[in-house]
This record gives C-alpha cells, structure tokens and sequence, in this order.
C-alpha cells in the first residue's frame, strides 16, 4: 500500500519568514496530493491539493509543488503570520482507492512574533 | 451551513466497556468516512461509505469495531470491548462523491480508556 513521509516534524520560523514541508510517497499510482491544516482541538481543513497533472499550484501565501519522478511534493508558505501555527498534514491517494487518503504523521509549525 | 458534527466530544471509559460514537455529516454529502488519529500522528481510516454501503472497511478491526450508517446519512461507530490501545481521537468526515472532492473533517471524538 502507500507510504507517505513527512519531514520536518518540527518548524520554528519567524513571522514573515517561509516555511516548507516536504513529503515523499511510494506508490507511483497515487495522483491526488492535498494538503491540510490542524488547528488544537479541531480535525484537519483542506488548505490546497494537487493532481498528479499539474506540477504546481499556488494560492496566495500557499503553494504546492510535484515532482513525479522523484515521487515528493512539498508545501510552501510565504510571509508566515501567527496563525499560521498549527500541524500540516500532506496526503496521498490513487484512482482505484480514490477516498483513502494516506496521511504523512504531520508538521508542527510554530510561528514566532 | 453547518459543518460535520460528532458527538460526544470527550468520552472516558474503562476498559473492557462498550463506546459509541455519532457522525452527523454535511448535507448532501453521500461519502462518509470514519478515521483514527493517535497522538503525533496523521489520520489513518477505518472505514468509507457510500450512501448505506461499506465500500473500504479493510483498516477496521471487525473483531471488536463495528460501524453502520442508516438511511445514508448519520452514522455510528462502536467499539466493544475497548481496550487501553484504543484511546484515541475518532474523526468523521464527509465529501460529496468523486475523486478529488474534499473531505470535510468533524471536530472528532477524543477517547481515553483508562
């Protein structure tokens, strides 16, 4: 089945500085690439996803890129705010089994004043 | 529009006892899926249904879980008997059907079995 890793565990970044988290997955079927945030005490939102035609998408401070080849994506965030703090989670799935997400264990960001 | 909602919220047993989870999700949404979150990690899931039907419940341990959603909307899952491993936070989420369409998660169900 998919594997997807999922690295920093950690990110301690100042306010207005970048943070990337980049994850690889295994299965080379897997064409649907989403993103989500984690908020302490709430389930995980949808920031941004990404299909496995596209290499890149970006939604104003958010950006995410593929590397098929390679089998890793990555999410970017830009000028990062306070409440950008929170854990990431990537996720990874395939056609034949559309809807099981396989999720990375997740970064938590912490974003200093 | 309100979004997927759990109950309870926190629920604490001992082991051995029987628990029950309830999943309102999103009208419309006929996809339903139940997760499993443990501490520091992503979610992993149990079970997806569409509509009335199980269509993936290969992640979820039959010999002590067991989920049904009637009439394809709300749904429960039930654990008896919890064991120690079993604290953990229960998600629900809803999406309409298709590939790509997003999963809306509830706030979850934190379990502790002492």
């Amino acid at each position: 089945g998919e594997n997807v890793e999922q690295h920093p565990s950690t990110l301690s970044v100042q306010e207005g500085d970048s943070a990337v988290i980049k994850c690889t997955y295994s299965d080379s079927a897997s064409n649907y690439f989403p993103w989500y945030k984690q908020e302490l005490g709430k389930g995980p939102q949808l920031i941004i996803d990404i299909r496995s035609n596209v290499g890149e998408k970006k939604d104003q401070r958010i950006a995410v890129t593929l590397n098929k080849t390679a089998k890793h994506f990555s999410l970017h965030i830009t000028e990062t705010q306070p409440e950008d703090s929170a854990v990431y989670f990537c996720a990874a799935s395939s056609t034949i089994s559309w809807g099981k997400l396989q999720f990375g264990a997740g970064t938590q960001v912490v974003v200093t004043p | 529009e309100a979004g997927v909602v759990q109950s309870p919220r926190y629920k604490i047993i001992e082991k051995k006892q029987p628990v029950a989870f309830w999943c309102n999700p999103i009208s419309g949404h006929n996809t339903l899926y139940w997760y499993l979150q443990n501490l520091g990690q992503g979610p992993e899931l149990l079970i997806r249904y569409e509509n009335e039907e199980a269509v993936d419940d290969s992640q979820l341990p039959k010999d002590r879980f067991s989920a049904e959603r009637l009439k394809g909307v709300d749904s429960t899952l039930k654990i008896q008997p919890a064991e120690l491993g079993d604290s953990a936070v229960y998600l629900c989420a809803s999406s309409l059907a298709g590939e790509y369409n997003e999963q809306f998660f509830g706030p979850g169900t934190r379990l502790t079995v002492l």
